[in-house]
Formats: structure tokens, C-alpha cells, sequence
């Protein structure tokens, strides 16, 4: 069975930093297409970043240039590094993977995330 | 960048059906794709490739995409079926997921 677990979320300052993780089991994060997706409080889905299988990266333009997106083979493992972090960057941070082909992409499973609050 | 929008709220009786609606620019030229998340849970895929549903999602899930609006049916609904419920598109010039704004499915 797939399985996503996320951690590393916790309470960081205005200004601040921190790296999430999202450990995959039952399948390879280097032969997908591997997601960040982040919810605010009582708000919607809304995509931050994804790494496929070859390396190449894309962020959402709200996060381009302050996070990054990276694996590592050997531990099976998603992160995201969150840097220059704001009050709007407060929200649950889901991984999921994608199933990509055809021109269409869709995320067949899902995290259940790992809460990012930015305060002072 | 691309735009789907969805109604805020659909509110539905026990038995009846639901029809969720997302709506972009030419939608039916995209692969749209649902996800319902309840309440305190990660979302879960229902609906993939416009109308398929993956393994586990009961038939009571249809999709369906055409012109300007893509739609999420819930046959015979359930109270266990109350929940937000998000389309999503791929925007292959931006390598970008695109999600609607989200329908809260309330069963009265």
C-alpha cells in the first residue's frame, strides 16, 4: 500500500526558515512525480511545487525563489525547504504523488500533512 | 493563469443527487480531475481522466466535461458524503496543478 508520511512542521518567526519531509513507502519518489501542496486555514488546495523523475522542478509563483523542492534516493524521501517564510505561508503542507501522461496530470495519493505555522 | 471556479456550497437530501459544478475557459479541452476532503482529512482522488474513478470510489461518483463547465455527480447521496470537494487541471505551459475553488457537499 502507498503510503506518504510528513514531518518537520512546527511554529517558525516571520522571516524564517524550515525544511518538511515526506517519507514515501511502497514505491520509488525518484521514479514519480513527487508534489507539495498547502492548505491555509479554512481555505482551498492550492499547489506549490512539484519534482518529476528526471530532477526538474516548478514552484507556484507565490513560493518561487523562497522554496526548494528536493529528494533523497537513499532514504525514499520528499522535502521542501521553506526560507524567507510570511504569515501567508501558514497552512497545513500536504505531498502527494502525480500520475502523469497524455498531456493530463492528477494526484492519486495523498499525505496527511504536516501543519506549518509562521508567528512571532 | 487558469481559472476554475466552483460554487461555494451544495446542499442535498439523503438519497438525492449532488451536482457539483467546475467551471473554466474551454474546460472541456482539459482532463479535469475531483479530490473529496473531509473534514480533518487529507483529500482523497474520486474522479481522474474527466469520468474514471480509481479503485475503491463507489459508483455513485460519475464525472462528466463539456464546453465551459465540468461536473461532479453523487448518485443516491450519503451522509458519510459530506465534505469539500475539489476539481483540479493540469496547465501543460506552466507545468503548473490548477485546483477550483472548493464545494462544501452538505447532507440535510
Amino acid at each position: 500500500e502507498v503510503q506518504l508520511v510528513e514531518s518537520g512542521g512546527g511554529l517558525v518567526q516571520p522571516g524564517g526558515s524550515l525544511r518538511i519531509s515526506c517519507a514515501a513507502s511502497s514505491f520509488t519518489v525518484s521514479s514519480n512525480y513527487m508534489n507539495w501542496i498547502r492548505q491555509a486555514p479554512g481555505r482551498g488546495l492550492e499547489w506549490v511545487s512539484v519534482m518529476y523523475s528526471g530532477g526538474a522542478t516548478y514552484y507556484a509563483d507565490s513560493v518561487k525563489g523562497r522554496f526548494t523542492i528536493s529528494r533523497d534516493t537513499s532514504k525514499n524521501t520528499l522535502y521542501l525547504q521553506m526560507s524567507t517564510l510570511g504569515a501567508d505561508d501558514t497552512a497545513m503542507y500536504y505531498c502527494a504523488r502525480g500520475s502523469c501522461g497524455g498531456g493530463r496530470c492528477y494526484l492519486d495519493s495523498w499525505g496527511q500533512g504536516t501543519l506549518v505555522t509562521v508567528s512571532s | 493563469s487558469y481559472v476554475l471556479t466552483q460554487p461555494p456550497s451544495v446542499s442535498v437530501a439523503p438519497g438525492q443527487t449532488a451536482r457539483i459544478t467546475c467551471g473554466g475557459n474551454n474546460i472541456g479541452s482539459k482532463t479535469v480531475h475531483w479530490y473529496q476532503q473531509r473534514p480533518g482529512q487529507a483529500p482523497v482522488l474520486v474522479v481522474y481522466d474527466d469520468r474514471d474513478r480509481p479503485s475503491g470510489i463507489p459508483e455513485r461518483f460519475s464525472g462528466s466535461n463539456s464546453g465551459n463547465t465540468a461536473t461532479l455527480t453523487i448518485s443516491r447521496v450519503e451522509a458519510g458524503d459530506e465534505a469539500d470537494y475539489y476539481c483540479q487541471v493540469w496547465d501543460s505551459r506552466s507545468d503548473h496543478y490548477v485546483f477550483g475553488t472548493g464545494t462544501e457537499v452538505t447532507v440535510l
